[in-house]
């Protein structure tokens, strides 16, 4: 079965870095755009960022833009987001999920982590 | 950017009720729109996708409708594990908006 593990999270003071990754299974990876989505505490959903299936192409929310990059290796089934200049305001669960549709450019996110929180404080 | 607004923002109802849930979008994103159900300490799971299909599991109670700019979520008749916040996504192009949540309570 499809299985999305969130890591990295943590407490980072502000204007410092962290990686999160997700490690996928149970699909073919490759072949899925992935996207990361965030959900500060008692807050809605906030779409962050997002990698083609083959890493062709990637897009980002303005609030990230600049600041975070989004990557995959497809080797080790493995999505990436690497977070500089941490802001308290982004302080938030942040879930990876995949999309639907083989070697699609857009999809609905069918699937998704269990999210992992990072804490931006001082 | 396409803006989503859902209302009502609460839904108060009891089991057994019919449960119907509004997204407008700021302009037409065809049938590019999502549903999805999130329980409090939960990921949020898609419920409804192209506007009306179902994704993987989803029971028949839960269905989709609309087009354009306007749709609606409807839960025929409410179940337990229901009451829930959901979320529509417009997801045709960057960036994929969500809408703001509507809470289904008892």
């Amino acid at each position: 079965q499809v299985q999305l593990v969130e890591s990295g999270g943590g407490v980072v003071q502000p204007g410092r870095s962290l990686r999160l990754s997700c490690a996928a299974s149970g699909f073919s990876f490759s072949n899925y755009g992935m996207h990361w989505v965030r959900q500060a505490p008692g807050k809605g959903l906030e779409w962050v960022a997002v990698i083609w299936y083959d890493g062709s192409n990637k897009y980002y929310a303005d609030s990230v833009k600049g600041r975070f990059t989004i990557s995959r290796d497809n080797s080790k089934n493995t999505l990436y987001l690497q977070m500089n200049g941490l802001r308290a305001e982004d302080t938030a669960v942040y879930y990876c999920a995949s999309q639907d549709g083989y070697n699609s450019a857009w999809g609905a996110l069918d699937y998704w982590g269990q999210g992992t929180l990072v804490t931006v404080s001082s | 950017e396409i803006v989503l607004t859902q209302s009502p923002g609460t839904l108060s109802l009891s089991p057994g009720e019919r449960a119907t849930l509004s997204c407008r979008a700021s302009q037409s994103v065809s049938s590019y729109l999502a549903w999805y159900q999130q329980k409090p300490g939960q990921a949020p799971r898609l419920l409804i996708f192209g506007a009306s299909n179902w994704a993987t599991g989803i029971p028949d109670r839960f269905s989709g409708s609309g087009s354009g700019t306007d749709f609606t979520l409807t839960i025929s008749r409410l179940e337990p594990e229901d009451f829930a916040v959901y979320y529509c996504q417009y997801y045709g192009d960057s960036p994929p908006t969500f809408g703001p949540g509507t809470k289904v309570d008892l």
